[in-house]
């Protein structure tokens, strides 16, 4: 099985930056995807990592480290509408289906 | 990336009845479609793979006798919750895949009273 671990949740100030992590145990590891999920919505697309290092999209980062089960979605110059559910999700077994994590919810303020 | 629409967006049924949850892709040839479900402040649980034109494939737990799904051509499958109960309450995704590209529905909304 796979076990994959978010915090539950998480508050930032408007302009600020914030980083959530996710760790994960799997056998076969084939990539990870993060998703932001707007309450009520279904998820979008953010980013998929399958090698180690930062892969990096405008104010949204997301870095991988096979080694340690580990990967965190950076989000720069935090705006209001940031406020979302944000989900890791790992490809794993040679199954192109991910497995989701709980998701983060992540709280922006002014 | 591929276009999924869902309908109804959001349904109340009384218990006991049935609903009919539809997924269409618009633009893709989803020979296989994916159905999750999702209870407030948790994860997506994939439910079943719908294969077009045989059985879908159910996740351990989840009754295919309660939840039917029918993948009868390449741009839609239903999902049909039988005798529902509150506990169906839930959020149900539909997404189709490209690669490890997922495609993701916008979502029906099912309350069950």
């Amino acid at each position: 099985g796979q076990n994959i671990d978010q915090p539950t949740e998480m508050t930032a100030t408007e302009g600020a930056i914030v980083q959530i992590n996710c760790t994960y145990q799997t056998s076969g590891f084939n990539g990870l995807f993060w998703y932001q999920q707007h309450a009520g919505e279904a998820p979008t697309f953010l980013s998929y990592n399958v090698l180690d290092g930062l892969e990096e999209k405008g104010r949204f980062s997301s870095f991988l480290s096979r080694s340690k089960g580990y990967s965190y979605l950076l989000l720069k110059e935090l705006q209001m509408k940031d406020s979302a559910s944000y989900l890791c999700a790992v490809l794993s077994g040679g199954s192109y289906i991910p497995t989701f994590g709980r998701g983060t919810s992540l709280i922006v303020h002014p | 990336g591929a276009v999924v629409s869902q309908h109804p967006s959001w349904v109340i049924c009384k218990s006991g009845t049935s609903v009919k949850i539809e997924c269409r892709s618009l633009d893709f040839q989803a020979t296989t479609m994916f159905w999750y479900r999702q209870f407030p402040k948790q994860s997506l649980m994939l439910m079943a793979t719908s294969n077009e034109g045989s059985k879908a494939t159910y996740e351990q737990g989840v009754e295919k006798d309660k939840f039917l799904i029918n993948h009868a051509s390449l741009t839609l499958s239903t999902l049909t919750v039988t005798s529902a109960h509150p506990e169906d309450s839930s959020f149900y995704i539909c997404t189709t895949g490209d690669g490890y590209e997922q495609y993701f529905g916008p979502g029906t909304r099912l309350t069950v009273t």
